[in-house]
């Protein structure tokens, strides 16, 4: 069975600041993905960004970026230059299996808010 | 490309009523997936489809809970005696089974039990 762990219910950051959201995992497969994703007010998720547990580089989408420590169990998002924009909550997901469609286990998400 | 589509949007229904949800998926994705996200947690998978075939289903709660997708396209989510703890966004998402990028989310329904 896969778990996923966010610690922080909710966070603040400040306009252009960069701001860290902890997930730490737990699985006993020996390949797996990880994935963020953010969920505005209005509902819907959207993907953010991806990261193979045998990738060795950081996976990097635009501002966003995942640094992933294997060793730790670790997979937290890094955004950089926050925009008010980027208010929403943020799920932290993994999926074991490579290359079928097996399901996503979500962690139960940090709220973020981008102040002024 | 459409994305993957969910209605009602919003739904209120009094307890031991029945209700049901639609979803439409990406088209060619092969994998659907309904989601139920109780306020304040993350979503658990209902049930997982692959084509019209069921691939996992241990946490729908079947003495209410049923779902089908026929032809492999669109599928229904029924909840029929509707309780109290069933008020949660049900969220329907495809993929096409490949490993690397997710699942598309449709916008969910949000159901009320009252």
């Amino acid at each position: 069975a896969q778990k996923i762990t966010q610690t922080q219910p909710g966070m603040f950051v400040q306009e252009k600041e960069a701001v860290t959201l902890d997930c730490t995992y737990d699985t006993s497969d020996q390949s797996y993905g990880l994935f963020w994703y953010k969920q505005p007010s209005s509902g819907e998720m959207i993907f953010l960004i991806y990261q193979g547990s045998y990738d060795e580089q950081n996976a990097t989408e635009g501002r966003y970026s995942l640094n992933f420590q294997k060793a730790r169990k670790s997979a937290n998002l890094v955004i950089s230059a926050s925009q008010l924009g980027d208010s929403a909550m943020y799920f932290c997901a993994m999926r074991p299996t490579p290359g079928t469609a097996s399901k996503l286990t979500f962690g139960t998400g940090t709220r973020l808010q981008v102040t002024l | 490309e459409a994305g993957v589509a969910q209605s009602p949007r919003y739904k209120i229904i009094e307890k031991r009523q029945s209700v049901a949800f639609w979803c439409n998926p990406i088209s060619g994705h092969a994998t659907l997936y309904w989601y139920q996200q109780i306020l304040g947690q993350g979503p658990k998978l209902l049930i997982q489809f692959q084509n019209n075939g069921v691939v996992d289903d241990s946490q729908l709660p079947k003495d209410r809970f049923s779902a089908e997708r026929l032809k492999g396209v669109d599928s229904t989510l029924k909840i029929q005696p509707a309780k109290l703890e069933d008020s949660a966004v049900y969220l329907c998402a495809s993929s096409k089974d490949s490993f690397n990028y997710g699942y598309t989310f449709g916008s969910g329904t949000r159901l009320t039990v009252v």
